[in-house]
């Protein structure tokens, strides 16, 4: 299957700072997500990582508190800005299944991997 | 709105069968998909349903009724490392994004 990795995997920071996450592909993939996961919750949409464009934002959530970077197909970095307790939470990259060179003849349609995700706590 | 909704936490015993039911309200309808995920761990994908009817993929199997906006994710021969927290999620478009419904927490007792 495909190998996703991401620094740091968790994280504490001080409130007003600033946190970058990076994730890391073996394989180049077109499509690149970023989720948010709060404790205990379900998993929220954050933008789609476009490479060689910007980032498409879900409701809630814009590009000055979720700066987001896809400078090639196998690398994506999203930033949490300005940061607040409300920002902990379990953040994740994900891409599809199908377009990663071993998974690929094998994955179902609409088959998405994940990252380990980043643990971030906010004081 | 937009809303996907399962039951917060079942509990079956070792070896049992549960179905774990997924009711969704989307503005649009591509396919649904099942993931797993286990205490710390990342999301792992179990099934995915375009059409009604039912796949099966070993133990796990999963229903569409897309006239009732409705799925399940059935386990069957229950074991203790199935214990995870189970989500269904809906694409509605070609575009692969998903939308996460609340979450089921399966504990399975010996």
């Amino acid at each position: 299957s495909a190998v996703i990795s991401q620094k740091p995997s968790r994280d504490i920071c001080q409130r007003g700072t600033s946190l970058t996450i990076q994730c890391q592909v073996d394989s180049q993939v077109t499509m690149m997500f970023w989720y948010r996961q709060q404790p205990g919750q379900s998993l929220t949409l954050i933008a789609t990582a476009n490479q060689g464009s910007e980032a498409t934002y879900e409701s809630g959530f814009v590009i000055d508190k979720f700066p987001i970077s896809r400078p090639n197909l196998t690398f994506s970095t999203l930033t949490v800005s300005n940061m607040s307790p409300e920002d902990s939470s379990i953040y994740l990259c994900s891409t599809i299944g199908t377009e990663h060179r071993l998974a690929g003849a094998t994955s179902s349609y609409n088959e998405q991997f994940f990252g380990p995700g980043t643990r971030l706590t906010v004081l | 709105g937009q809303s996907l909704e399962q039951p917060s936490e079942v509990t079956a015993v070792e070896g049992a069968i549960v179905q774990i039911n997924c009711t969704y309200q989307t503005s649009g309808f591509y396919g649904l998909s099942w993931y797993q995920q286990h205490d710390g761990g990342a999301p792992t994908f179990l099934s995915y349903n375009a059409l009604d009817g039912l796949e099966e993929t070993g133990r796990f199997s999963s229903f569409l009724s897309r006239s009732d906006s409705y799925g399940y994710l059935l386990l069957q021969e229950l074991q203790m490392k199935d214990s995870a927290s189970y989500f269904c999620a809906v694409s509605q478009d070609s575009s692969y994004k998903l939308i996460f419904g609340s979450g089921t927490r399966l504990l399975v007792r010996p």
